[in-house]
């Protein structure tokens, strides 16, 4: 079965310190995956896709095929960071598979 | 805005009513998808078209539920007899594949509360 699993629902930092979102997910394909975000009263939005293997706002992921995870990653969270982050499988076809999402809270 | 949109943005109706949302996808985008999202979960799919065609429904659409696509452009989700189960967020995603793969970007969703 397709899945993704992010184990923590609720994840609080304070500014400055590290961050990382777990997520792993169950495919026997050879998987794409994302993070999105949703910041208060904003729409879904795409933050970063593995095959692209960017940057962006500080935030990395990277995937590791044998621990089937995708954490996400930053290093010295900031006050704008705080959202809803939500990992998500498009495994071959075309829906995407979401977690349940953690919502990550930074702290002054 | 070029983004994806969608009317209504807030659905309070009676159970037993029928109701119907839109969704506008980005024009060049082929694929549009609708996806339903409950408190505390994530979005789950519900149905996919590439332009007009209706390729794939979850099982989560009962036969209460229908959604087009005409002329391959915005779509339509009904849900008729409504029931206070179907309180959720509806979003609508549209994409289109590209060599780099597919990223599909979301609407601001309607949310539909049954009483």
């Amino acid at each position: 079965a397709q899945r993704v699993t992010q184990p923590e629902k609720l994840l609080s930092v304070f500014k400055g310190a590290p961050v990382e979102l777990k997520c792993n997910y169950s495919y026997s394909g050879s998987p794409e995956l994302f993070w999105y975000v949703q910041y208060s009263r904003q729409r879904l939005q795409l933050l970063l896709r593995h095959i692209s293997r960017e940057s962006i706002k500080g935030f990395t992921a990277d995937l590791n095929k044998g621990e089937t995870s995708f954490h996400l990653k930053k290093p010295f969270a900031q006050e704008e960071d705080s959202a809803m982050y939500y990992c998500a499988l498009l495994p071959g076809a075309q829906k995407l598979v979401f977690g349940q999402g953690t919502r990550l809270t930074i702290n002054p | 805005d070029t983004g994806v949109s969608q009317d209504p943005r807030h659905k309070i109706t009676k159970r037993g009513q029928n109701v119907t949302f839109r969704c506008d996808p980005i024009s060049e985008h082929n694929r549009l998808y609708w996806y339903r999202q409950t408190l505390g979960q994530g979005p789950e799919f519900l149905t996919y078209f590439q332009n007009e065609a209706q390729l794939e429904k979850s099982r989560l659409l009962s036969d209460r539920f229908s959604a087009e696509r005409p002329k391959g452009s915005f779509s339509t989700l009904e849900i008729q007899r409504t029931e206070q189960g179907d309180s959720a967020m509806y979003l609508c995603a549209s994409s289109t594949r590209t060599s780099e793969g597919e990223t599909q970007y979301f609407g601001p969703g309607t949310r539909l509360l049954v009483l």
